[in-house]
């Protein structure tokens, strides 16, 4: 089981729609991730929190918002979506961000297909 | 910059036979190094890692042995099996990526009985 726990595993939005994607962490971890992943493609980096501060936003289109209520939870606002959006979206975590040795922890994703 | 390059895919292997998946990385400083795991349908899995040059990282019978020298971080695995099919990403983190994991491509096994 992994200790990173996303919900939920799959979600079908229209393009008017809104909704939340969550990640929960509770190994203490201060460094949370959201990356995308295309088929056949490594995940893209979308954003990194470190201690609850947003520290890289990699461009991100502003219909995905990010919000880190606190160090265990992370979530992933989504609004007005298009198509080419649907992806498998990852949250990961880490001790901390600059400790370059420790690895990242990855949940399970929310598979997102936009109609 | 930073960079992995691992090969293309799709590796195909019988059952109990050997597998390499080759990984090669450019990175400024001492990067650290992993091979992460991705099941059908599922996020990715650390598999291994190694921190510094000469180190070998193994879990459930996969090994990878940093080599500074040659900037490889190799994948190997005597014998694999049907549940070893999956995709394998190899990725390092340096200071020049600002910590941020840098991917390859991946490369898919499947492993026929």
């Amino acid at each position: 089981d992994t200790e990173v726990t996303q919900t939920p595993k799959h979600l079908v939005m229209g393009m008017t729609n809104k909704k939340s994607l969550k990640c929960e962490q509770h190994m203490g971890h201060r460094a949370m991730y959201w990356y995308k992943q295309k088929a056949k493609k490594p995940p893209e980096l979308m954003f990194v929190y470190s201690y609850e501060k947003l520290s890289i936003n990699e461009s991100v289109p502003s219909r995905f918002s990010p919000e880190c209520p606190n160090s265990s939870l992370l979530n992933l606002h989504l609004h007005a979506l298009q198509p080419e959006d649907s992806a498998l979206y990852l949250c990961a975590s880490s001790k901390d961000r600059v400790a370059l040795h420790q690895p990242q922890h990855f949940g399970d994703g929310t598979r997102l297909s936009i109609l | 910059g930073n960079s992995v390059t691992q090969m293309e895919g799709p590796v195909t292997l019988s059952e109990e036979a050997f597998l390499t998946i080759n990984c090669t990385y450019t990175a400024t400083g001492y990067p650290s190094l992993f091979w992460y795991v991705q099941y059908p349908g599922e996020g990715l899995q650390l598999l291994l890692k190694a921190t510094k040059a000469d180190d070998k990282g193994s879990n459930k019978g996969f090994e990878a042995t940093y080599r500074k020298e040659t900037t490889s971080f190799h994948l190997e695995k005597g014998s694999v099996q049907v549940s070893d099919s999956a995709v394998y990403f190899c990725a390092l983190t340096s200071f020049g990526s600002q910590g941020n994991l840098i991917f390859g491509k991946g490369t898919k096994l499947s492993v026929k009985p």
